[in-house]
């Protein structure tokens, strides 16, 4: 398998529910992202991960937690969370140094009931 | 700080005619990289062409190029021939160079519709 693969590709949740999301990427790169896209609004980088180490943390609220345990796996924990959760949650990665941009997945759609 | 700005909410298009796509950005860095990606209903944003700013040449793929006035800092994205298959959402996105991690500012996005 090539690319950024994301699971699962849809996710309804309650609010008390905890769930991972999981990415996983095919292509030797030394940096992970996660972003949040929510209709009508921009692209917002919640996370970034620099060779296995995180390297931002965009005020994202502390029921998003990541966790990168090697260069190739990037996973979002959800606890907790709220109706404006809901939306289309991107990673992407890339190679360090090179700016040839990112590889994105499919993203998961998240859906909190 | 970085911003890119894509004044047009939505465009269209009539299949087989030319579109161009408009994106303006601010940066207090000499050396960039500009890139359009398109994110189609299936969701995954695809790397349309990309664009380093110390080059004046605009970059060109296919049926895609760029118009890429520095001084001006706009960024625009033609489309040639136009294919239902270019339906999308397109992104504007913004990266400063060098350092051991970099970020994408993209903007707000603009839907394109294709009539047959």
């Amino acid at each position: 398998e090539t690319g950024v693969t994301q699971t699962p590709r849809h996710l309804v949740m309650g609010m008390t529910n905890k769930k991972s999301l999981k990415c996983e990427q095919h292509l030797g790169h030394n940096a992970m992202y996660w972003y949040k896209q929510s209709a009508k609004k921009p692209l917002e980088l919640m996370f970034v991960y620099s060779l296995e180490e995180r390297v931002e943390n965009n005020s994202v609220p502390s029921r998003f937690s990541p966790e990168c345990p090697n260069s190739s796996h990037l996973f979002l924990h959800l606890h907790t969370l709220q109706p404006e959760d809901s939306a289309l949650y991107l990673c992407a990665s890339s190679q360090t140094g090179f700016n040839y941009g990112y590889t994105f997945g499919s993203g998961t759609r998240l859906t909190v009931v | 700080a970085q911003t890119v700005t894509q004044s047009q909410p939505e465009m269209s298009v009539q299949e087989a005619e030319t579109v161009t796509l408009s994106c303006t950005y601010d940066t207090s860095e000499s050396d960039y990289y500009l890139f359009w990606y398109k994110q189609p209903p299936s969701r995954q944003m695809i790397l349309v062409i990309r664009q380093e700013a110390y080059k004046q040449q605009n970059a060109t793929e296919n049926r895609f190029s760029v118009n890429f006035q520095k001084a001006a800092k706009s960024f625009s994205l033609k489309i040639s021939d136009s294919q239902l298959g270019d339906a999308a959402m397109y992104f504007c996105a913004l990266t400063n160079s060098g350092g051991s991690n970099y970020k994408l500012t993209f903007g707000k996005g603009t839907l394109l519709t294709v009539n047959p």
